[in-house]
């Protein structure tokens, strides 16, 4: 079955940096693009960037763009999301999904934090 | 803008119909997709292209759309339906963007 599997969050302080890594399984995962979505607690859902299928097309909200990058590995299945230079604000659970955006994770909390 | 507008609250007895309105420009361009999200977990895609229903999710649920609005129609609303729930959709720059979300109480 279709199965998407994040890991990779923790606490860490700002000005660090962390890598998100979202295990893709059950479909092929050469023809779908992904997204990383996240969920600062008691808050909605923000897009934060897309990847696309072949990694030739990426974007990123603004509030993160220069200091987060999207990749993919096609060989291991998985996404990645590496985010430097991290702000208290960028504390959220972090979603990875699918294009079409139909599975989703469970999630990976990230805490940055003094 | 890039922003998508959603009622924060919407309240409906069970058996009622609730009604969650979501607006935005970007609406005019490009399909919308409606997420319910219940605590502790993560979102589940109801709707896709303004009025599509993924398998598995129950024909109460149902879309529309007329210009930069698109509804999320749930008929005779059951208990468990209570959930944050949330639009989406694409901008014209290859962005992404959410709706503020909205809070739907079934009681």
């Amino acid at each position: 079955q279709v199965q998407v599997v994040e890991s990779g969050g923790g606490v860490v302080q700002p000005g660090r940096s962390l890598r998100l890594s979202c295990v893709a399984s059950g479909f092929t995962f050469s023809h779908y693009g992904f997204h990383w979505v996240r969920q600062a607690p008691g808050k909605g859902l923000e897009w934060v960037s897309l990847i696309s299928y072949d990694g030739t097309n990426k974007s990123y909200v603004d509030s993160v763009k220069g200091r987060f990058s999207i990749s993919r590995d096609s060989s291991k299945n998985t996404v990645y999301l590496q985010m430097n230079s991290l702000r208290t604000e960028d504390t959220a659970t972090y979603y990875c999904t699918r294009d079409g955006l139909d599975y989703w994770g469970q999630g990976t909390l990230v805490t940055v934090s003094s | 803008s890039y922003e998508l507008t959603q009622p924060s609250s919407v309240s409906v007895s069970p058996g009622q119909t609730a009604r969650i309105t979501c607006s935005g420009d970007v609406l005019a361009k490009g399909y919308a997709r409606w997420f319910q999200q219940k605590p502790g977990q993560a979102p589940v895609l109801v709707i896709y292209k303004d009025i599509k229903r993924p398998s598995g999710i129950p024909e109460r649920f149902s879309g529309s759309s007329s210009g930069t609005t698109v509804i999320l129609t749930i008929s005779g609303a059951q208990v468990e339906d209570e959930a944050d729930y949330y639009c989406y959709s694409a901008t014209d720059n290859n962005l992404r963007v959410f709706g503020g979300g909205t809070k739907l109480t079934v009681l």
